[in-house]
């Protein structure tokens, strides 16, 4: 089965700061993979996702990610993260063929320090 | 386009008692998904639709726990009787039919807190 661990349960950052939250998985083929984001009290809102093609992908508010076959790794970067990117991160992933939904992550919690 | 619409947003009971919570997916997608999020455990996969039947309910973790999708709008999760071990924040997720690709759409979710 597969599985997807996120190794940092908190990660704080001061603002303007760069970001990178880690994730990797395990498969035996490549998944389809994704990244939300939840807000306190909020749901899961789509940051961004890999399908195929370019490895390096494009979400919103500024984040992107890069796929990396050789390490099995989906991290999400932000060249510079603001106040409202304080929440909670969850990498997941699909591997395809009528699967039972998404296996997510434990989540990275994202403190940012002013 | 609405999104996925769950209520209660909060729900507060006491143990024994049954909760109900309800899910209005988008519409036109043909899969629905029940999730729980819990501290200890992260995000658990309960049970899931398609096109209203229920496909995989190995998640779901005891018969206290029931859901149901009458229609292709509507969706139940029903806990019979509560303990204080189902609080959770319990989200509905749903899907476009002509996915294949696995990615939901959440609903903001139903905290629900058993004392």
């Amino acid at each position: 089965a597969q599985s997807v661990t996120q190794p940092d349960i908190h990660i704080t950052v001061s603002e303007g700061a760069s970001l990178e939250l880690r994730c990797n998985y395990s498969y035996g083929a490549t998944p389809y993979l994704f990244w939300y984001v939840q807000s306190p009290g909020q749901g899961l809102q789509l940051l961004l996702k890999y399908f195929s093609g370019d490895t390096l992908v494009q979400g919103i508010k500024g984040f992107e990610a890069e796929f990396k076959r050789s390490q099995s790794s989906f991290n999400l970067r932000k060249p510079s993260v603001h106040w409202s990117d304080a929440a909670e991160y969850f990498c997941a992933v699909y591997p395809g063929g009528g699967a039972d939904g998404l296996t997510f992550g434990k989540g990275t919690h994202l403190i940012i320090q002013p | 386009d609405a999104g996925v619409i769950q209520s209660p947003r909060h729900e507060v009971t006491e143990m024994g008692q049954e909760v109900t919570l309800r899910c209005k997916p988008i519409s036109g997608h043909n899969s629905l998904f029940w999730y729980r999020q819990t501290m200890m455990r992260g995000l658990e996969l309960l049970i899931y639709f398609n096109n209203n039947v229920p496909i995989d309910d190995s998640g779901m973790p005891e018969d206290r726990f029931s859901a149901k999708m009458p229609n292709a709008s509507f969706s139940t999760l029903k806990i019979q009787p509560s303990e204080p071990r189902d609080s959770a924040v319990y989200f509905c997720a749903s899907q476009p039919g002509q996915s294949n690709t696995g990615e939901l759409f959440f609903g903001e979710g139903s905290r629900l807190t058993v004392l």
